[in-house]
């Protein structure tokens, strides 16, 4: 089994709207990412959490702020939020980090459209 | 700093046929790994296949196989018999190993396949 889930699929908010996007994995991996993906783009990482604590922030803005209540969950909250933040969310997860043998799984993505 | 280049933006195939996608790296580590990942419309990323940069041997993946030449820093893509389920972007990506090295993955900047029925 090699699923990530995330919720919600899409999400529509205002720029003072807080909201958050949840990602779950029961594959046992201990290293979970978040990245965005613009439209026509690869992937941009955003962060890394391994063993639970964040290892790497990509210089991301601070009106996104990661969470990582336990070793399956992955949350991103969003506050103040611009337009040009509208994206594809993608979390992802692996066996651990810092690992180059692992591969890395990721979920379906949270289409997120800020007006 | 690795990068990544996917010269072909876009690629199309007929259905049952063989279709190749490049890509080429730039780094100065002897060890690695290489990945190519698949994003249908449904936009899921998707493990196509990896390849070890200490394993001479090319991986294969039933109708996937690379052609992954070390020296020319080249690790290309071949899909035979195509099916339409096949059409998506296709991602390359680049991994350091661990040691000094970090979790990240390179992408480049993906191509398009399309396939013809």
């Amino acid at each position: 089994d090699t699923e990530v889930t995330q919720t919600p699929k899409h999400l529509v908010m205002g720029m003072t709207n807080k909201k958050s996007l949840k990602c779950e994995q029961h594959m046992g991996h201990r290293a979970m990412y978040w990245y965005k993906q613009k439209a026509k783009k690869p992937p941009e990482l955003m962060f890394v959490y391994s063993y639970e604590k964040l290892s790497i922030n990509e210089s991301v803005p601070s009106r996104f702020s990661p969470e990582c209540p336990n070793s399956s969950l992955l949350n991103l909250h969003l506050h103040a939020l611009q337009p040009e933040d509208s994206a594809l969310y993608l979390c992802a997860s692996s066996r651990l980090a810092g690992s180059g043998t692992d591969t890395q799984y990721f979920g379906p993505g949270t289409r997120l459209t800020v007006l | 700093a690795q990068t990544v280049t996917q010269s072909q933006p876009e690629m199309s195939v007929q259905e049952a046929e063989t279709v190749t996608l490049s890509c080429t790296y730039d780094t100065s580590e002897s060890d690695y790994y290489l990945f190519w990942y698949k994003q249908p419309p449904s936009r899921q990323m998707i493990l196509v296949i990896r390849q070890e940069a200490y394993k001479q041997q090319n991986a294969t993946e039933n109708r996937f196989s690379v052609n992954f030449q070390k020296a020319a820093k080249s690790f290309s893509l071949k899909i035979s018999d195509s099916q339409l389920g096949d059409a998506a972007m296709y991602f390359c990506a680049y991994r350091s190993p661990p040691a000094g090295g970090s979790e990240k993955l390179v992408f480049g900047k993906g191509t398009k396949l399309t396939v013809n029925p």
